[in-house]
């Protein structure tokens, strides 16, 4: 069993509706969860993180984790074209550790 | 945030080569590392290369294939070694954000997308 499991999608939706993209993982230990996105052909980039459970919410993205569940949730609402990118899970269960990623899953809007 | 600069952005190389990738970030920075990104796998550390140090290499990945350089506080290297198909990959190298940061807060670079034919 992986430590972090995300289905890889893709994922396809219209512009304006609601995204839900979503890890599972199985070490307790993680603490920090964090989202990023990675456009074709360029590097991911820091979306938003959070420390332990609990929601966070920045503009058009919400960040929710659920340590008794072991289950991390990201929503974007009112999606646009411009999110159209590969989202990635991951998380570390302190400072200076190693990041445990997701695989990754690949979302479209459409227009 | 960092700014990191890759060259050579892609490349095709032949078996048995060797491909030298050049990391350059825009500030200094303790902690760089190194990974590869194979398509519908997650993101692989490769190793950690901190500065005056040997790089820490993750199980799986040996110095003799994967050699690091880090001569200062904004550059890296990492060369792939004696290369096969199966190193076809992109690779990315990475900092945390700030010499105080925690590693929740890693920058990309652009990566490298190495085919090996």
């Amino acid at each position: 069993q992986k430590e972090v499991e995300q289905d890889p999608g893709p994922l396809s939706v219209p512009e304006g509706a609601i995204v839900s993209l979503n890890c599972t993982y199985s070490n307790s230990a993680f603490q920090y969860f964090m989202w990023y996105r990675q456009y074709s052909r360029k590097g991911p980039e820091l979306l938003m993180y959070t420390y332990s459970s609990g929601n966070k919410e920045d503009g058009r993205f919400t960040a929710q984790v659920d340590k008794s569940s072991k289950y991390i949730s990201l929503f974007i609402r009112d999606s646009q074209p411009s999110d159209s990118a590969t989202y990635l899970c991951a998380m570390i269960p302190g400072g200076y550790q190693k990041v445990t990623f997701g695989t990754g899953t690949k979302l479209q809007v459409i227009p | 945030s960092a700014v990191i600069s890759q060259k050579p952005s892609r490349d095709i190389c032949q078996r048995g080569t060797s491909l030298t990738i050049q990391c350059q970030v825009d500030s200094q920075v303790t902690m760089m590392f190194w990974y590869r990104q194979q398509p519908g796998q997650s993101l692989t550390l490769i190793a950690t290369a901190n500065q005056g140090s040997e790089a820490t290499y993750e199980s799986g990945f040996v110095i003799d294939k994967f050699p690091i350089s880090r001569p200062n506080l904004t550059f890296s290297t990492l060369t792939v070694s004696n290369m096969s198909p199966e190193d076809s990959s992109i690779y990315l190298c990475s900092v945390v954000g700030g010499q105080g940061a925690y590693s929740y807060e890693q920058y990309f670079g652009p990566g490298t997308r190495l085919t090996v034919t």
